[in-house]
């Protein structure tokens, strides 16, 4: 079964700053790796994907991919308020897009 | 962008009643999931759905859990009898096409408190 884990479990950061999540997961045949953004309240909603080893660029976030270390890590440039919610990693499998999330980390960006 | 919407939002139920979560998915999309969210734990796949049949389920889809989308109006998910245990948060997802690259779409998710 796949295990995924989020690091740190909380993070808080200047406006401005950069946030850096990482996640580690268990199953090198894994496909692709989610960032979702989930706001008090509100369902998850996805950020970005990755599926290739490397980076990833899309505007403020960047994300990293070593399938050999089994680890991914997600960056926000110039965090801001609004950047505030809890983020899951989220790993799909071959079956029917199946997704096994991490437990979150939660960002507080502060002005 | 396209919406997943989940009614109702909180349902409070006695243990051992029914219960059904409704769900109204992305309009054109094909396959339907629900995950469950415990308190302060993480989200867990309970199951997915699709051309009227269950693809695959968890452990956490117990017996007392069905799935529906009659005609294609809402994709339902019915818990009978309910048990304490089943409190939790529940979310509807939808997506395009099933692969396993491709992006779900969440619902606000229904909070089900059972006493």
């Amino acid at each position: 079964q796949e295990k995924v884990q989020q690091s740190p479990e909380s993070l808080i950061v200047p406006e401005g700053a950069m946030s850096s999540l990482n996640c580690t997961f268990s199953n090198s045949a894994s496909q692709s790796i989610w960032w979702y953004q989930q706001h008090p309240g509100k369902g998850p909603e996805a950020l970005i994907s990755i599926f290739s080893n490397g980076n990833k660029k899309e505007g403020r976030l960047t994300v990293y991919l070593n399938r050999a270390s089994l680890h991914v890590s997600l960056h926000i440039r110039d965090s801001q308020p609004s950047d505030s919610a809890v983020y899951l990693c989220a790993v799909s499998m071959r079956s029917f897009n199946k997704l096994t999330f991490g437990a979150g980390t939660r960002l507080a960006v502060c002005p | 962008g396209p919406k997943v919407l989940q009614i109702p939002s909180h349902q409070i139920i006695d243990m051992g009643q029914m219960v059904t979560l409704n769900c109204d998915p992305v309009s054109n999309h094909l396959y339907f999931y629900w995950y469950k969210q415990i308190l302060g734990q993480q989200m867990e796949f309970l199951v997915n759905f699709y051309n009227g049949k269950v693809m695959e389920k968890s452990k956490l889809f117990k017996d007392q859990f069905s799935v529906e989308r009659p005609d294609g109006s809402y994709f339902t998910l019915k818990i009978q009898p309910t048990a304490l245990e089943d409190s939790a948060v529940y979310f509807c997802a939808s997506s395009l096409t099933g692969g396993a690259n491709e992006r779900l779409f969440f619902g606000h998710g229904t909070k089900l408190s059972v006493l």
